[in-house]
């Protein structure tokens, strides 16, 4: 099993919809996650941390965190052809120092 | 804050050859540096992880002697890619840690070797 698991996609969604991006992880004493929005041939760009259960806003964009089930999720509200892009879920272990391990990432399409 | 400056951003060399890549945090103190690299269609592999003065830590596969990691101030990491050869073509990604700044990134650097 891997540390951190995402869809690899592509998910495919209609502009103005709402997107939604899953990650699971292994390490249950895993306290910091994030999400990294990457376009392609660019370097990853944070979008969203969250450390604590229930959902965090910021603007279009809600992560949602369950430690009980392991599962973090990003949520892209009113999505735009410019959220097209791969997304990357990363999970600060709990055994691991300060190093992210990352997820394969989600490659998302906004279809105008 | 955490601006972060990479570079070369793209570079092409020729197979033997030696590449040095230059990550700068430019507005804090970056105590710790990992090196990432990412081939196509793939997510970012952590390469091995630098505190400043000390030794690099390499992940399992990477080749300490073939990736030189230079940590020598707090502001400056090198990665030299040592007799580069094709299948080290991928883009390399620096993201130092330090002070109150979380995880940042690097522009990164596309190496294509020829």
């Amino acid at each position: 099993q891997k540390e951190v698991e995402q869809n690899s996609g592509p998910l495919s969604v209609p502009e103005g919809a709402i997107a939604s991006l899953n990650c699971t992880y292994s390490d249950r004493g895993s306290q910091s996650f994030f999400w990294y929005r990457q376009y392609s041939g660019k370097s990853p760009e944070l979008i969203m941390s969250i450390y604590s259960n229930g959902d965090k806003e910021d603007g279009r964009f809600t992560a949602q965190l369950n430690k009980a089930s392991q599962y973090v999720s990003l949520l892209i509200r009113d999505s735009q052809p410019s959220d097209s892009a791969t997304y990357l879920c990363a999970v600060e272990l709990s055994n691991a120092g300060n190093m992210l391990t990352f997820g394969g990432g989600t490659r998302l399409m906004v279809k105008p | 804050g955490a601006v972060v400056s990479q570079h070369p951003s793209w570079v092409i060399c020729k197979s033997g050859t030696s590449v040095k890549i230059e990550c700068r945090s430019l507005d804090f103190q970056a105590t710790t540096m990992f090196w990432y690299r990412q081939f196509p269609k793939q997510s970012l592999m952590l390469m091995a992880t630098s505190n400043e003065g000390s030794k690099a830590t390499y992940e399992q596969g990477v080749e300490k002697d073939k990736f030189l990691i230079n940590h020598a101030s707090l502001t400056l990491s090198t990665l030299t890619v040592t007799s580069a050869h094709p299948e080290d073509s991928s883009f390399y990604i620096c993201s130092p840690r330090g002070g109150r700044y979380g995880y940042t990134f690097g522009s990164g650097t596309r190496l294509t070797v020829v």
